[in-house]
């Protein structure tokens, strides 16, 4: 079975400043799709970024990137110039695809951006 | 415009009630789910539904029933609530494709009392 892990329950950054939120995973499959989730005070699941295992090249969407380690099993997200805004959980997904619909998560990090 | 739509937002009841929450996606998604999110924020999935057929039912007790009319609907009627049964329930959908990207509804939190 699939499992996600995130070591760090909770984080702080200062506003402008960069911080990286750690994931490792566990899995046997060669093909699969990792995702990173923020879940803010008013609970919706909102998805910042997500990265398809065949490809190298790390996925970027504007503040937010990915360090995707394939052979170590770890996809960290990298936020660069922290809002306060982006105070929120955020949770590292995986999913395998073929008959296997589910995301497995990982037990969330809840990141603090302080003024 | 809402893709995923839950109802009720928030639910209060009484152990031993019986509830029902509805969820409705119009992005055409073929795939349909529910998650529970317990009170330390843990996201488990509990059901998943393919074109209104049962893929996934995840050790989740039988007082616990999904009901998919069609493929843009997918219910969850709980019988007997527990105090347990207290978390965040989400509804999500999905379309088959090259990659997964759920598409979540806003949460629906039960409180049982």
């Amino acid at each position: 079975a699939q499992t996600v892990t995130q070591s760090q329950p909770e984080m702080s950054v200062q506003e402008a400043e960069t911080v990286t939120l750690s994931c490792t995973y566990d899995t046997s499959e060669s093909n699969y799709y990792l995702f990173w989730y923020k879940q803010p005070p008013s609970r919706q699941m909102i998805l910042v970024i997500r990265q398809e295992a065949y490809k190298q090249q790390n996925a970027t969407e504007n503040r937010f990137s990915v360090n995707f380690q394939k052979a170590a099993k770890s996809f960290s997200l990298k936020i660069s110039d922290s809002q306060l805004g982006d105070t929120a959980m955020y949770f590292c997904a995986f999913y395998s695809g073929g008959s296997n619909y589910k995301l497995t998560f990982g037990k969330g990090t809840l990141l603090t951006v302080n003024p | 415009d809402t893709a995923v739509s839950q109802t009720p937002k928030y639910l209060v009841t009484q152990m031993g009630n019986d509830k029902s929450i509805k969820c409705e996606q119009n992005l055409g998604h073929d795939t349909m789910y529910w998650y529970k999110q317990d009170s330390k924020k843990f996201l488990k999935i509990m059901f998943s539904y393919n074109n209104k057929e049962l893929i996934i039912n995840e050790t989740v007790p039988n007082r616990f029933s999904p009901k998919s009319p069609d493929k843009a609907h997918l219910n969850l009627h709980i019988n007997s609530l527990e105090l347990g049964d207290s978390a965040v329930y989400f509804c999500a959908s999905s379309q088959e494709s090259m990659y997964r990207s759920y598409t979540f509804g806003s949460g629906t939190r039960l409180t049982v009392v």
